[in-house]
């Protein structure tokens, strides 16, 4: 089975800052994991994945994460915070080994950027 | 289209009724997924079809959910006999060419009286 863990349900940083968005992962197979943001009132855009190359995996809007199998995790970061990246961020991870790949999600943290 | 369309994008209805959500996928993408959002539960995964098939239907919170796709394209999500906890964010994700990314409609918001 599968799960994520978001630790943090609400993270602040100020604009310029780094923003560290913390997931760990548990999974019985080989994971493949997701970072989707979700503006208000819209639905979830794709940030980055990770399919089993690079353990180090660049995004859109200047985010990456990187997977580390040693402690399950796949922390989402950004050297420089921007006010447009207020959202809220949601960590995925995908049961590919079974028919479909339905995402199981965390629960989420919300980002607030001050200026 | 250009993404994934959901309609309606909100609706208000009546305790007991029934309610029909429609998703329509991105052209020519034969897996097609249906969330839910809720603030106490979060994102939870309801059903997945290829192409007019649902191999996995495990999410289905009760018998009064229902779901159908027609033509490998259009999808209808019903709930019948609404209750107040059926209150959420309805979302639906497509997938296709071999990738694993899903991609999400701006889902429909539910909220039952």
């Amino acid at each position: 089975a599968q799960s994520v863990t978001q630790l943090g349900s609400h993270v602040s940083v100020s604009e310029g800052a780094l923003v560290l968005l913390r997931c760990n992962y548990s999974s019985s197979v080989p994971p493949y994991l997701f970072w989707y943001v979700q503006y208000p009132n819209q639905g979830l855009q794709l940030l980055l994945k990770y399919t089993s190359a690079a353990t180090l995996v660049k995004g859109i809007n200047g985010f990456e994460a990187e997977f580390k199998k040693s402690e399950t995790s796949f922390h989402l970061t950004k050297p420089s915070a921007h006010m447009s990246d207020a959202a809220e961020y949601f960590c995925a991870v995908s049961a590919f080994n079974q028919a479909g790949t339905a995402l199981i999600f965390g629960k989420g943290t919300t980002l607030s950027v001050s200026s | 289209g250009a993404g994934v369309s959901q309609s309606p994008s909100n609706k208000v209805t009546e305790k007991g009724k029934d309610v029909e959500l429609r998703c329509d996928p991105i052209s020519g993408h034969t897996a097609l997924y249906w969330y839910r959002q809720s603030l106490g539960q979060g994102l939870e995964f309801l059903i997945y079809f290829q192409g007019n098939s649902a191999p996995d239907k495990s999410g289905l919170p009760s018998d009064r959910f229902s779901a159908e796709r027609t033509g490998g394209s259009v999808s209808t999500l019903t709930i019948q006999r609404t209750q107040q906890e059926d209150s959420a964010v309805y979302l639906c994700a497509s997938q296709g060419g071999g990738t694993l990314e899903q991609y999400f409609g701006p889902g429909t918001r539910l909220t039952v009286t």
